[in-house]
């Protein structure tokens, strides 16, 4: 079955540090995976997505980048991070289709300090 | 850009109700799915709909979609405190691979 692993699960960083999470899918190949931000009780904002190695797509200008090195990871970063990164980071994948749902992981809390 | 809107924002109401929240979106869709977020959690996935599609159930949740309107509503009969949590509607633009979601609307049911 497939699964899917964020990390870490909280993270305090202040400002100006670098930033990675990382994300990894198990049990299947070739997977759209995408990173959103929530803030603290608002809806979800889609960040980055990506259908295949090396292809990101950026939904907002930012202070963040997105990497796929690896068909099943997906890796969020930023060289600097500003108060305004603070949130709720979730990473998910889908298979492509015309009908597919998302599944998500745990997410990670990143607090900026 | 938010391409679904919850309402109402936060809904509470006693065990044993039902509980009714509505989803409108802007552009043309494959299909429209609902997500339920416990607090601090993930999204779990609780039913897709697709465009050709009108009403779908599954357990105690009723999904409608009316594409005239660009909207569509959750029904989740006889609820349970377990019920309480977030829940967000999600649509997938036609032609892309993106996930765009609601606001999402807060349930709380009380026991």
């Amino acid at each position: 079955s497939q699964t899917i692993h964020q990390w870490p699960a909280t993270l305090v960083q202040p400002v100006g540090s670098p930033l990675s999470l990382e994300c990894t899918v198990e049990g299947t190949s070739n997977p759209n995976l995408y990173w959103y931000r929530q803030a603290a009780g608002r809806g979800l904002q889609l960040l980055f997505y990506s259908v295949g190695i090396g292809q990101i797509s950026s939904e907002v200008p930012q202070n963040l980048s997105a990497s796929r090195p690896q068909d099943r990871q997906f890796i969020l970063s930023s060289k600097k991070l500003l108060l305004s990164d603070s949130g709720f980071y979730l990473c998910a994948w889908s298979v492509t289709g015309p009908t597919f749902e998302a599944f998500f992981g745990q997410g990670t809390r990143l607090t900026v300090v | 850009s938010q391409q679904g809107e919850e309402d109402p924002q936060a809904l509470s109401i006693q065990e044993g109700e039902n509980a009714t929240m509505n989803c409108s979106y802007k552009t043309s869709i494959n299909n429209l799915q609902w997500y339920r977020q416990n607090s601090g959690r993930g999204l779990v996935h609780l039913i897709l709909i697709r465009s050709n599609e009108r009403e779908k159930h599954s357990g105690r949740l009723r999904v409608t979609l009316d594409t005239s309107k660009k909207s569509s509503s959750l029904l989740i009969t006889a609820s349970r405190a377990a019920d309480t949590a977030s829940y967000f509607c999600a649509t997938d633009a036609s032609g892309t691979y993106k996930y765009i979601f609601g606001t999402g609307t807060r349930l709380k049911v009380l026991a």
